[in-house]
């Protein structure tokens, strides 16, 4: 069966540091993944989208890699900050545009 | 920036009664809306796709005439909970999505916390 799965539930970091979030799959091929950050209460907000074909991907503070042997991907927040304390989300799309699934997410929470 | 509604935040209603749940794209026209619930501490499950003016296409176990999706215009579309049940208590959270590609940005609502006593 699909899986998404997410390294951990919860990640605790010092502020300044480099957080890294994996999200891992099996028996998926997607075309694109998709990070968000979710905060207590609130909906998803899209933070970056990867494709199949791109290795690497920045946003500011934001790192993502995708790796398709490996099926994973990874996503950074460099010089961490308390406001970066969310969930985090990734989302796998194979690309026939209605079929995008999430991973439980990972709960980042970023100590002063 | 996109902006996505819902209404009501929260609900809380009777067993056996029915829940509408309003979604609107405030400054854009929304080709495809979808509707996902999400557990405590679980992955948002996408219940539902609908395309303005055609019927929803769900997701495999959800039932069709218990959640009933309406997608009357490019800025509003609803989700029914009929004859709601303590289990039907969840986070609902709708999105929306200007184009037709999986590349078009979704962009999500706040979402409804239904809790069904």
């Amino acid at each position: 069966s699909q899986k998404i799965e997410q390294n951990s539930e919860a990640l605790n970091i010092q502020e300044g540091k480099t957080a890294t979030l994996t999200c891992n799959y099996t028996n998926y091929s997607p075309a694109y993944l998709q990070w968000y950050r979710q905060d207590p209460g609130r909906g998803p907000v899209f933070l970056l989208l990867i494709r199949e074909n791109e290795k690497e991907k920045r946003k500011e503070r934001l790192k993502v890699t995708f790796d398709t042997t490996l099926k994973q991907s990874l996503f950074h927040i460099t010089a961490s900050q308390p406001a970066d304390s969310a969930t985090y989300l990734c989302a796998l799309d194979r690309g026939n545009n209605n079929d995008m699934r999430f991973g439980a997410g990972t709960r980042l929470t970023v100590k002063p | 920036g996109a902006v996505v509604s819902q209404h009501p935040s929260r609900v809380i209603c009777k067993s056996g009664t029915s829940v509408k749940i309003e979604c609107r794209s405030l400054d854009f026209q929304a080709t495809t809306m979808f509707w996902y619930r999400q557990f405590p501490k679980q992955s948002l499950m996408l219940m539902a796709t609908s395309n303005e003016g055609s019927k929803a296409t769900y997701e495999q176990g959800v039932e069709k005439d218990k959640f009933l999706i309406n997608h009357a215009s490019l800025t509003l579309s609803t989700l029914t909970v009929t004859s709601a049940h303590p289990e039907d208590s969840s986070f609902y959270i709708c999105s929306a999505r200007k184009g037709t590609s999986s590349t078009d940005t979704q962009y999500f609502g706040p979402g409804t916390r239904l809790t069904v006593l």
